[in-house]
């Protein structure tokens, strides 16, 4: 039992360059999320998906696009990245009605240049 | 929309002694109020969490208290050990959907 996972661990990219964040999860959660991290801003909600084949805007979604085409796995891309997207970004899974807790991925560090 | 404030930033404690962290939200309509504890390069980990319809809970050396009525809620370690250094964050939100975290704290702990 895996958890969550997220891959690549580390990336950098040029501005303009685009990529896909891939999270998966193993514990046949309904609920998956994308978070960044900033320093001194906590984490911000990007986008979030309720089921398969369903995704919802957070927080700050302008600049990313997400995909769940699959019920253990959640994508998120940068179509093209800016250095404002420097930043931890953090998957996380959760039962969803039946259990609130969310279990954290260990995390992409994405800086743009 | 929500949001959240979280106090101190940071906050340094002699082994031993209790930390207290504050938090306050400003949706009414927030009902779960998770607790995270995020250590150096990993993601954060749940430590506790309330729901709007219990004022207490505790585990071990932490508890948590809501105040509905204020909307606060605060945790609280005693007995504080090296190993709970880290980075903490409350956390609000209706029913898990759209949680909107805290700033974190800093805790660090002195031998």
């Amino acid at each position: 039992n895996a958890g969550v996972t997220q891959t690549p661990k580390f990336r950098v990219l040029k501005t303009g360059q685009s990529m896909t964040l891939l999270c998966a999860q193993d514990m046949n959660h309904e609920y998956m999320y994308w978070y960044r991290q900033d320093p001194g801003m906590g984490l911000r909600l990007i986008h979030y998906s309720v089921g398969e084949g369903t995704t919802a805007k957070g927080e700050v979604p302008d600049g990313y696009n997400v995909s769940r085409l699959k019920k253990q796995n959640f994508l998120l891309g940068l179509e093209s990245a800016a250095p404002s997207q420097t930043s931890v970004y953090f998957c996380a899974s959760s039962f969803g009605e039946t259990g609130y807790e969310q279990y954290f991925g260990p995390g992409t560090r994405l800086t743009v240049t | 929309g929500e949001n959240v404030e979280q106090h101190p930033s940071t906050l340094s404690v002699q082994e031993g002694d209790s930390a207290v962290i504050k938090c306050t939200y400003s949706d009414s309509a927030s009902n779960y109020f998770p607790w995270y504890k995020q250590e150096l390069g990993k993601g954060p980990q749940l430590i506790i969490d309330i729901r709007s319809n219990v004022g207490e809970k505790k585990d071990q050396r932490i508890a948590v208290t809501l105040n509905k009525t204020a909307k606060h809620f605060s945790l609280h370690i005693t007995e504080t050990q090296p190993e709970d250094s880290a980075v903490y964050f409350c956390a609000a939100s209706i029913k898990g959907f759209k949680t909107i975290f805290g700033a974190g704290t800093r805790l660090f702990v002195k031998a």
